[in-house]
């Protein structure tokens, strides 16, 4: 049921692109996205309602493709400060209202 | 506002000793969460209160953990007896309702010895 994130670890220099990806394997109601800095609690990103919609923050946009049971995260032209872990939350069909699931995380670091 | 708090913010105990953590929402948030991460097994719900009433306490891992919500700003994580293997940082959040954003509490970093 915990939702698979790829890929576990990337590293960037600044200025480039990154996609993180999010799957489940049940129907999504919802996805959430969070960044975790070392030693830091999860902090909100975004999240995701319905098939198809985008969001943004900062540089970083998110999808979520109900059908398919996925979303993506997308890094834009990264900076320094967004070098974290990166969890994706899902809240499922049938499950109770709270029970937002992480996947394991994917690791960025951006080097300058 | 000062975010959702916790206590103590680190905690080392003997193993067999009862451990309490404690939590105090942001006010207005009627859903709060406990979450226990491990680089073992990530970030895992324990708890969700709704209203200050449990709704799902599927992750409690077993009966020496325990929570209660006596009112809507404060919460207890209880663990009795502890082990090694709660080793963990334990963390609070809040969210307006149960579906939305959640606010994290800075966690509690537990060792048991």
């Amino acid at each position: 049921q915990q939702p698979v994130q790829s890929p576990q670890a990337v590293i960037l220099r600044e200025g480039e692109d990154a996609v993180i990806n999010c799957s489940s394997s049940k129907a999504l109601y919802s996805v959430h996205w969070y960044r975790q800095k070392h030693g830091e609690a999860p902090v909100f990103l975004m999240i995701l309602l319905k098939g198809g919609e985008q969001k943004g923050h900062e540089k970083i946009s998110a999808s979520f493709n109900e059908k398919k049971q996925q979303s993506s995260l997308y890094l834009t032209a990264s900076q320094l400060s967004y070098s974290g872990t990166y969890f994706c939350g899902s809240l499922v069909y049938g499950g109770s209202q709270g029970n937002l699931i992480f996947g394991k995380g994917t690791k960025l670091s951006v080097k300058p | 506002d000062a975010g959702v708090i916790q206590s103590p913010r680190h905690e080392v105990t003997e193993m067999g000793q009862e451990v309490t953590l404690r939590c105090k929402p942001i006010s207005g948030h009627n859903s709060l969460f406990w979450y226990r991460q491990t680089m073992m097994r990530g970030l895992e719900l324990l708890i969700y209160f709704n209203n200050n009433v449990p709704i799902d306490d599927s992750g409690m891992p077993e009966d020496r953990f325990s929570a209660k919500m006596p009112n809507a700003s404060f919460s207890t994580l209880k663990i009795q007896p502890s082990e090694p293997r709660d080793s963990a940082v334990y963390f609070c959040a809040s969210s307006e309702t149960g579906m939305g954003r959640q606010y994290f509490g800075p966690g509690t970093r537990l060792t048991v010895t």
